[in-house]
């Protein structure tokens, strides 16, 4: 079965600093694509950043990037500079390439301190 | 980027009654759609797939009868979740995914409806 674990419940920044977050999967699919979304206090997903497994090259977005290792199954994210706006549930998630589902971690709660 | 509503954003209702909720894409097609479900300070538990013209699959656990499910065209899916009680409060969220045709599975999520039974 395909699952998806982030460790970390809870996270703090300080401002203008950088924290990663952890996420783990285990997937017996070949093709597959991993994403973070973020969800704010609204509840609206917002798609962080996204990265296929074909692809060495880790994915970056901004003040977001991944550290994707393949062989780990291992799919962490960056974020550089933190800002407030950043405080925000975070989720990893997993997506096979035929059936589109996705399978969501527990999630992380990001704090920022001022 | 790709829109996704839902309607209505927040409902109301008393035990026993049921409750339609509409998901739209805006801007594309959705050959596929999907409804989750996430109660507070947790994770999104998927509950079905929709295809549109055919019917969802759900996932395991999740009752067929209770919560019924339509996706009669590319940009319409509805979850109706009939004689609602104060278990099935939960904030309801759809996705959307244009699929193969597109060459791409991303999926683009509604803004959630939440649901309160009395």
């Amino acid at each position: 079965a395909q699952t998806v674990t982030q460790s970390q419940p809870e996270m703090s920044v300080q401002e203008a600093e950088t924290v990663t977050l952890s996420c783990t999967y285990d997937t017996s699919e070949s093709d597959y694509y991993l994403f973070w979304y973020k969800q704010p206090p609204s509840r609206q997903m917002i798609l962080v950043i996204r990265q296929e497994a074909y692809k060495q090259q880790n994915a970056t977005e901004n003040r977001f990037s991944v550290n994707f290792q393949k062989a780990a199954k291992s799919f962490s994210l960056k974020i550089s500079d933190s800002q407030l706006g950043d405080a925000a549930m975070y989720f990893c998630a997993q997506g096979g390439s035929g059936t589109y589902k996705y399978i969501f971690g527990t999630g992380t709660r990001l704090k920022v301190l001022a | 980027g790709a829109v996704v509503s839902q309607h209505p954003s927040w409902v109301i209702c008393k035990s026993g009654t049921s409750v339609k909720i509409e998901c739209r894409s805006l801007d594309f097609q959705a050959t596929t759609m999907f409804w989750y479900r996430q109660f507070p300070k947790q994770s999104l538990m998927l509950m079905a797939t929709s295809n549109e013209g055919s019917k969802a699959t759900y996932e395991q656990g999740v009752e067929k009868d209770k919560f019924l499910i339509n996706h009669a065209s590319l940009t319409l899916s509805t979850l109706t979740v009939t004689s609602a009680h104060p278990e099935d409060s939960s904030f309801y969220i759809c996705s959307a995914s244009s699929g193969l045709a597109a060459g791409t599975d991303e999926q683009f999520f509604g803004p959630g409806t939440r649901l309160t039974v009395l």
